[in-house]
């Protein structure tokens, strides 16, 4: 079964002090893991889908990496805009996302 | 206009009573999808359809039902709400980039059953 687990569930930081968020993911046959930014009462939104071990994306200040048991979002020199729950998932062979619980980011000014 | 709509974003309803939540798409996508989102437990899938002619439960369909009236239109049905119930539930659609379905995700039905 395809599970993924993010940590921590909740992370607070003054602006610009950079810092990573983690997810967790076990998956048979990983066709794609997907990175998504959800403001409050709002759906997710798309930020990023890495495809194979070792693959980076970015996106102004956010960095997405990959192995094969986990990924990486990384922020640096966050802004309060960058304050939301940011979700992880994963697609394996089941053509179905999972999705972990989210990380809920706030940035202090 | 969005690319995804649902109706209603928010309806109060009382158990027992039959709900339906809308959700039409102007993205031209095939797939789409039901996800219901609770808080700490992120999103759980409800049901999925990858073309008109094609319906699957996803994890949690026990108590739900859905029905695909055109490419662009996916209604999720509960026949007798119960508190339980209540959440917010979204509606998605996805296209197939290099094997991968990247979803976009509509506004939300925010549900609460009393």
């Amino acid at each position: 079964e395809d599970q993924v687990t993010q940590s921590p569930e909740a992370l607070r930081l003054q602006e610009g002090e950079s810092s990573s968020l983690n997810c967790s993911y076990t998956v048979s046959g990983l066709r794609g893991l997907f990175w998504y930014r959800q403001d409050p009462g709002k759906g997710p939104e798309f930020l990023f889908t890495l495809y194979s071990a070792g693959e980076e994306k970015e996106k102004e200040r956010l960095k997405a990496t990959l192995t094969k048991k986990e990924s990486f979002l990384h922020i640096t020199a966050p802004k309060p805009e960058d304050s939301a729950t940011y979700l992880c998932a994963v697609q394996g062979g089941a053509q179905k996302l999972v999705f972990g619980q989210g990380t809920r980011l706030t940035i202090n000014p | 206009d969005a690319d995804v709509t649902q109706t209603p974003r928010n309806r109060i309803t009382k158990t027992g009573k039959r709900i339906m939540l809308e959700c039409s798409q102007t993205k031209g996508h095939d797939r789409m999808y039901w996800y219901r989102q609770d808080p700490g437990l992120g999103l759980q899938l409800i049901y999925y359809s990858f073309d008109v002619k094609d319906i699957n439960k996803g994890e949690i369909s026990d108590g739900y039902s859905v029905s695909r009236q055109a490419q662009a239109k996916f209604s999720l049905s509960l026949e007798s709400a119960i508190p339980n119930q209540t959440a917010l539930y979204f509606c998605a659609t996805s296209d197939f980039r290099g094997g991968a379905n990247v979803l976009t995700f509509g506004a939300g039905s925010r549900l609460t059953v009393l």
